[in-house]
Parts: structure tokens; C-alpha cells; sequence
């Protein structure tokens, strides 16, 4: 069974500073999705990456995918109290069923202002 | 366009009792999942459905769980009897295709609460 291990587990930082969240695993991804997810609500995609080394940008969030696809970060640069929420990392184990998406524990992000 | 909707957003009953948690997905979506999340176990796949017919359903505990999906509408996820660590968040998510970088859309959730 695929295990994604999301690093760290919590994480209270004050309003323009910047962080850097982990998702790895020792299984190889074909795919890698980062989820947020807000208190009450169910989880929204925010990207989907493919390509080992691939990294996107949206806004103040850098996503990369590690050259060998085991593992992905999330940066996010001048946080501010609108990131705050749960940031989940999913991945389709390239050995497995492509429909199976296994979620980690998220990181849980407050942002002060 | 209206997103994934599921019912009840909370549901507190007691031990031994029947619940139904139920989730229309989004119109055109072929693809219906039910997940589980718990503070201890982060989101579970329950059980994956492809053109309303069950595909994956090894996430499911125990034969007390059922789901449901009689039409590309509507899907019943059914706990019978409910026991207190069934209590969770129950998500049911829909996808447009079958292809695995394809986006989950999420309901709100259906918080279940079993005393």
C-alpha cells in the first residue's frame, strides 16, 4: 500500500513569511495532485503534476515534483491568512490502479496576521 | 453549476442505528468516490463506482458499510449498525474521466457523529 508522508504535521506562521510544506513516499507517483481544504468544507484542487522535475506556479504557490516522482513540495511565498487551511498531497501509484488516488494527512497551515 | 451535494451535512445518532449518507454528483461525471476522514487516518478511499457500477469497493471496513449507486445521479452510502468509530467526515467525490490526473470535485461532507 502506497504511504504518502506529509511534513509538517502542523504549522503557525505569521502573515508574509515564508514556508515550505513535503509530501514523500517510497513509491513512485504516475501523478501528483496538492489539495487545500478549508475548515467545514471538503478538499479543491489546486494542482496536478505529471512530469519528474516539473514545477508550476500559481500565484504565490510553487509546486515542484521531485525528479524521480517519489516526492513533491509546496512553497508559498508572503503567506497571508487566506492560506490557511489543510494542505493535502494525493498520488496515483504508477504501479497500481490509475483511479486510486491515496491522500496524505495534510499539513495544517495557520497564517497570523 | 452546482457542485457535488451531499446529505445530511451532520448526522448524530446512537449505536446500533442505520444511517444513509447520500450524494449527487456532478452532472456528466462518470466517476463517483466515498471517502472517510478521521483526524488518525487523514482521507480514506471507501469505495470507487465507474458508469454507477462498483469498481473498488476494498476500502470498505466491514460488511456493515454498503453504497449504492442506482443511476449517474445519486449515490447511498449505508452503515448498518452504526458503531462509534464510524464517527468521521464522510466525502463523496466525482471526477469527469477515468484518467488519474483528472480533478476530484468534492462535496462539503457529511460529518457523522455515532454515540
Amino acid at each position: 500500500t502506497q504511504l504518502l508522508e506529509q511534513s509538517p504535521q502542523f504549522l503557525s506562521i505569521q502573515e508574509g513569511e515564508n514556508l515550505t510544506v513535503y509530501c514523500n513516499s517510497s513509491s513512485v507517483f504516475s501523478s501528483l495532485q496538492w489539495y487545500r481544504q478549508e475548515p467545514g468544507e471538503g478538499p479543491v484542487l489546486l494542482v496536478t503534476v505529471v512530469t519528474g522535475g516539473e514545477v508550476k506556479k500559481l500565484k504565490r504557490l510553487t509546486f515542484q515534483f521531485g525528479d524521480a516522482r517519489k516526492d513533491s513540495s509546496l512553497h508559498i511565498t508572503a503567506a497571508q491568512p487566506g492560506d490557511t487551511g489543510l494542505y493535502l498531497c494525493a498520488g496515483v501509484d504508477s504501479g497500481g490502479s490509475n483511479y486510486k488516488l491515496t491522500f496524505g494527512k495534510g499539513t495544517l497551515l495557520t497564517v497570523n496576521p | 453549476d452546482a457542485g457535488v451535494i451531499q446529505s445530511p451535512r451532520h448526522e448524530v445518532t446512537e449505536m446500533g442505528q442505520e444511517v444513509t449518507l447520500r450524494c449527487k454528483p456532478i452532472s456528466g461525471h462518470n466517476s463517483l468516490f466515498w471517502y472517510r476522514q478521521t483526524m488518525m487516518r487523514g482521507l480514506e478511499l471507501l469505495i470507487y463506482f465507474n458508469n454507477n457500477v462498483p469498481i473498488d469497493d476494498s476500502g470498505m471496513p466491514e460488511d456493515r458499510f454498503s453504497a449504492k449507486m442506482p443511476n449517474a445521479s445519486f449515490s447511498t452510502l449505508k452503515i448498518q449498525p452504526s458503531e462509534p468509530r464510524d464517527s468521521a467526515v464522510y466525502f463523496c467525490a466525482s471526477r469527469g474521466d477515468q484518467w488519474d490526473t483528472g480533478e476530484l470535485f468534492f462535496g462539503e461532507g457529511s460529518r457523522l457523529t455515532v454515540l
